[in-house]
């Protein structure tokens, strides 16, 4: 089974519904994050966590919310979507710096598609 | 800030030609770097990564090596196969705050054909 798993794998919805990823781990890392994947640009940081109670800002929050609801779920959300937020996503996992050299380990991804 | 720029894809090779993708960063202090491969359809995976300047990862016959007198991080093969047709990240991850944050160049699309 794989350690980092998304739902669903591919999204269709509409502008102005709301939209959430799953991302859950079995690796037992304490350090979650969601990145954006388009095209020319690389990934780029939504959110990450350090654990349960501590949530940070990435480079593009903006239209963007998450839940962390254990140590093994990250979940985000697209609150009311729109056309712009179309994009692949990925969930990743780190066990921290001190142990793992820095280390992520990608989900497979989630594409939406929001028309 | 930090960032990270690649070599403009996509590149394309014969099959046991010689690869290079080029990498440079940008960063204060020290960081780790990281190649990443992304496989038609997967995820994103750890190719190789080093640590302090002068350190050579290497896996699946894939090397680079972190130059800190010139800012890169290029990524190298031998004999390409058909097999490592891919998409490449080189990334950065900044040790100074202990975020853990990666910072992505854009990839580069490598397609080897037979």
């Amino acid at each position: 089974d794989a350690d980092v798993t998304q739902t669903p794998r591919n999204r269709i919805t509409k502008t102005g519904k709301r939209i959430m990823l799953e991302c859950s781990q079995t690796k037992g890392h304490d350090r979650m994050y969601w990145y954006r994947q388009d095209p020319g640009l690389g990934l780029r940081l939504i959110y990450y966590s350090f654990d349960v109670k501590d949530i940070n800002k990435g480079e593009i929050s903006d239209g963007y919310s998450v839940s962390r609801q254990a140590q093994a779920k990250f979940s985000l959300s697209l609150e009311s979507a729109i056309p712009n937020q179309t994009a692949l996503y990925f969930c990743a996992t780190s066990a921290g710096l001190a142990v793992a050299g820095d280390t992520q380990y990608f989900g497979p991804g989630t594409r939406l598609t929001v028309l | 800030g930090n960032s990270v720029t690649q070599m403009e894809g996509p590149v394309t090779l014969s099959e046991e030609a010689f690869l290079t993708i080029n990498c440079t960063y940008t960063a204060t202090g020290y960081p780790s770097l990281f190649w990443y491969v992304q496989y038609p359809g997967e995820g994103l995976q750890l190719l190789l990564k080093a640590t302090k300047a002068d350190d050579k990862g290497s896996n699946k016959g894939f090397e680079a090596t972190y130059r800190k007198e010139t800012t890169s991080f290029h990524l190298e093969k031998g004999s390409v196969q058909v097999s490592d047709s891919a998409v490449y990240f080189c990334a950065l991850s900044d040790r100074g705050g202990n975020t853990g944050k990666l910072i992505f160049g854009q990839g580069t699309t490598l397609q080897v054909k037979p």
